[in-house]
């Protein structure tokens, strides 16, 4: 049973590009969540899929993010005109719809740095 | 609103060593979820437990224990016997049931456990 895997894992641009990143999720898992974790914080939740509806999304969740999941399979978040400020570890997990989908199990992360 | 509070920042323990990592919750529900998180150095969380607000039951798992009090609001952690592999950032965390059921992650700040060989 592989786990979460994210791509790619670091990433660096300069402000202003667009940048995507990719998340996988555990076969099987419908619950997907992105989450964000700056230098010396704890992750921060970011936005929610069931399948491929997006549920929920917060309101560190500025118009420059979207996110998708086609199909309800991977997602992809998108961050437009990054700013320094976006400068943070990307963290994607996922849960299953059994009893224990409270448990949510994370992706190794993509680090972003924007110069 | 839902609040985890990790008051250590830093800890440093001589291997052998047992150290506790205290974790404090706030929600308004009654129907809640407590989990700790390993975060090693390579920076993938690693889920370590969780438990349901109803049961207060202790649990022991190896060297790992925890403590759950509602009463004082309390989710401590125990690492008997420490190693210097249980270097890491540890995580506290809670979710409550969201309207749209998500129930997402909110997590305390955490704490830099170095186990000193």
């Amino acid at each position: 049973d592989t786990g979460v895997s994210q791509d790619p894992r670091h990433k660096i641009t300069k402000r202003g590009q667009n940048v995507t990143f990719r998340c996988d999720p555990i076969s099987e898992h419908n619950r997907l969540y992105w989450y964000r974790q700056t230098l010396g914080q704890g992750p921060e939740f970011l936005t929610y899929f069931q399948n491929e509806a997006q549920l929920e999304k917060s309101r560190l969740l500025s118009d420059r993010f979207s996110a998708e999941r086609p199909k309800g399979s991977f997602s992809t978040l998108e961050i437009q005109r990054t700013e320094q400020g976006d400068s943070a570890m990307y963290l994607c997990a996922s849960s299953s719809p059994s009893r224990s989908s409270y448990e949510q199990y994370f992706g190794p992360g993509t680090r972003l740095t924007v110069t | 609103a839902q609040k985890v509070t990790q008051a250590q920042t830093e800890i440093s323990v001589v291997e052998k060593e047992d150290v506790t990592l205290d974790c404090v919750y706030e929600t308004r529900d009654t129907t809640y979820y407590l989990f700790w998180y390993k975060q090693p150095p390579s920076g993938e969380l690693v889920f370590l437990i969780r438990r349901n607000s109803f049961d207060e039951q202790n649990e022991i798992s190896g060297r790992y224990s925890w403590n759950f009090q509602k009463s004082t609001s309390s989710f401590n952690f125990t690492i008997t016997a420490s190693q210097v592999v249980d270097s890491a950032v540890y995580f506290c965390a809670l979710s409550e049931a969201q309207r749209a059921g998500s129930y997402q992650l909110t997590f305390g700040k955490g704490t830099k456990l170095s186990v000193i060989p």
